[in-house]
């Protein structure tokens, strides 16, 4: 158990539809990571936050948003949905360790399959 | 663009024995960091082990190494006394030091163990 938790496992919805997605990271951890898996793409990054402030951008589509709130769990926003968007979708968190050398392992969430009929 | 590749879609080991991933990487940053991810079956992204590049000793984690050439941008992952729970797709990533420790992922090498 990584200490990383997602909402909802599974979701299974319609084209054109908007979900939401929710990441709590590890206890004390300031960053969280979005990725999608998808067959054909792979493991792509989509966005960054850390501590409440968008970091990073990656592949993430416009149609996709994500925000991370005060208490520090986040929620990708997926919207017009399209079966294309059908993926795993995980969140990570890091903490940073301090220090000119230090490094971010990122530990990642259980994902949730979405799937987009 | 940094990239990474896993040049064997597929592997298979006999249990008990040894077994080596392969990963090589392009960036030209020289603070970076590499890692290598474990999904089994159940889709969880596992860390198995991770390397900082300034550091010129190869890391170890158990039955897990790496190999780690610099200079030649290869970062390969060695599983001695191979386990049936070893069985999983690998990933290689990389990210680069600094504020924003993106991954970037390999397509994965499929490990498979034989009893």
């Amino acid at each position: 158990d990584s200490g990383v938790t997602q909402t909802p496992k599974h979701l299974i919805t319609a084209t054109g539809q908007r979900v939401t997605l929710r990441c709590s990271p590890r206890s004390g951890d300031l960053s969280v990571y979005w990725y999608q898996q998808s067959l054909d793409q792979g493991l792509q990054f989509l966005i960054q936050y850390y501590n409440g402030e968008e970091r990073a951008k990656g592949n993430i589509l416009e149609r996709f948003s994500a925000q991370q709130f005060p208490d520090l769990h986040s929620e990708l926003n997926l919207s017009s949905l399209e079966l294309g968007d059908s993926a795993l979708y995980f969140c990570a968190s890091s903490v940073r360790r301090g220090g000119p050398t230090s490094t971010d392992t990122q530990y990642f969430g259980p994902g949730t399959r979405l799937t987009v009929l | 663009a940094q990239t990474v590749t896993q040049s064997q879609p597929e592997m298979s080991v006999q249990e008990a024995e040894t077994v080596t991933l392969s990963c090589t990487y392009d960036t030209s940053e020289s603070d970076y960091y590499l890692f290598w991810y474990k999904q089994p079956p159940s889709r969880q992204m596992i860390l198995v082990i991770r390397q900082e590049a300034y550091k010129q000793q190869n890391a170890t984690e158990n039955r897990f190494s790496v190999n780690f050439q610099k200079a030649a941008k290869s970062f390969s992952l060695k599983i001695s006394d191979s386990q049936l729970g070893d069985a999983a797709m690998y990933f290689c990533a990389y990210s680069v030091g600094g504020s924003n420790y993106k991954l970037t992922f390999g397509k994965g090498t499929l490990l498979t163990v034989n009893p």
